[in-house]
């Protein structure tokens, strides 16, 4: 069945300095990518995705990139501040019905 | 900035209990959805609800769940008969149009089966 990938599951970085989580996705239908920032008491919360006929997306700091022939998919974030520190979810959908096949998630921790 | 909201935030309840989780989608919103996550493991989809008929729903959404959305802004989730393992946050989202995929998200409902 559809499944979604993530890694790793814990990441921990000092301010200022890059962040990269991944994602692999099983069904090859999939044609959009979502991630999601969760902070502690609070929904996941839409920061950036792409759909399947772009290769990369940048919104300031946060960059994801796409790569169709692989299955995967990876959120980069640079110049990490502590405010960043957050658990990560990427998702994706093949449906077109809202169902999100989420991956299992990335605690990132940014040190002072 | 328009949120989704839920209520209660926590429910604790005894096994074979019926409970209902309550959601405000965002007021322009058409598309609505319930998803939940067991402790430690991904959050996972239940049903998605438009047009006030189920979209799609998942294995894990069987008899014992159903959703209404019983006026212009409430949208609700009923496990009927509670067993230990509905234990979970539930987390409702809704968009605004389903070609967007945009899915905003509530807090989540902390619901706990003794």
């Amino acid at each position: 069945g559809e499944n979604v990938e993530q890694h790793p599951s814990t990441l921990s970085v000092q301010e200022g300095d890059s962040a990269v989580i991944k994602c692999t996705y099983s069904d090859s239908a999939s044609n959009y990518f979502p991630w999601y920032k969760q902070e502690l008491g609070k929904g996941p919360q839409l920061i950036i995705d792409i759909r399947s006929n772009v290769g990369e997306k940048k919104d300031q700091r946060i960059a994801v990139t796409l790569n169709k022939t692989a299955k995967h998919f990876s959120l980069h974030i640079t110049e990490t501040q502590p405010e960043d520190s957050a658990v990560y979810f990427c998702a994706a959908s093949s449906s077109n019905t809202g169902k999100l096949i989420f991956g299992q998630g990335t605690t990132l921790q940014v040190k002072p | 900035e328009p949120e989704v909201t839920q209520t209660p935030s926590h429910q604790v309840t005894q096994m074979g209990q019926e409970v209902i989780l309550r959601c405000v989608p965002i007021s322009n919103h058409l598309y609505f959805y319930w998803y939940r996550q067991i402790l430690g493991q991904k959050v996972e989809f239940l049903v998605s609800f438009y047009n006030n008929e189920i979209s799609e729903k998942s294995e894990i959404f069987d008899d014992q769940f159903s959703v209404e959305r019983p006026d212009g802004s409430n949208f609700t989730l009923k496990i009927r008969s509670t067993k230990l393992e509905d234990s979970a946050m539930y987390f409702c989202a809704s968009s605004p149009n389903i070609a967007d995929e945009k899915l905003f998200f509530g807090s989540g409902t902390q619901l706990s089966v003794l």
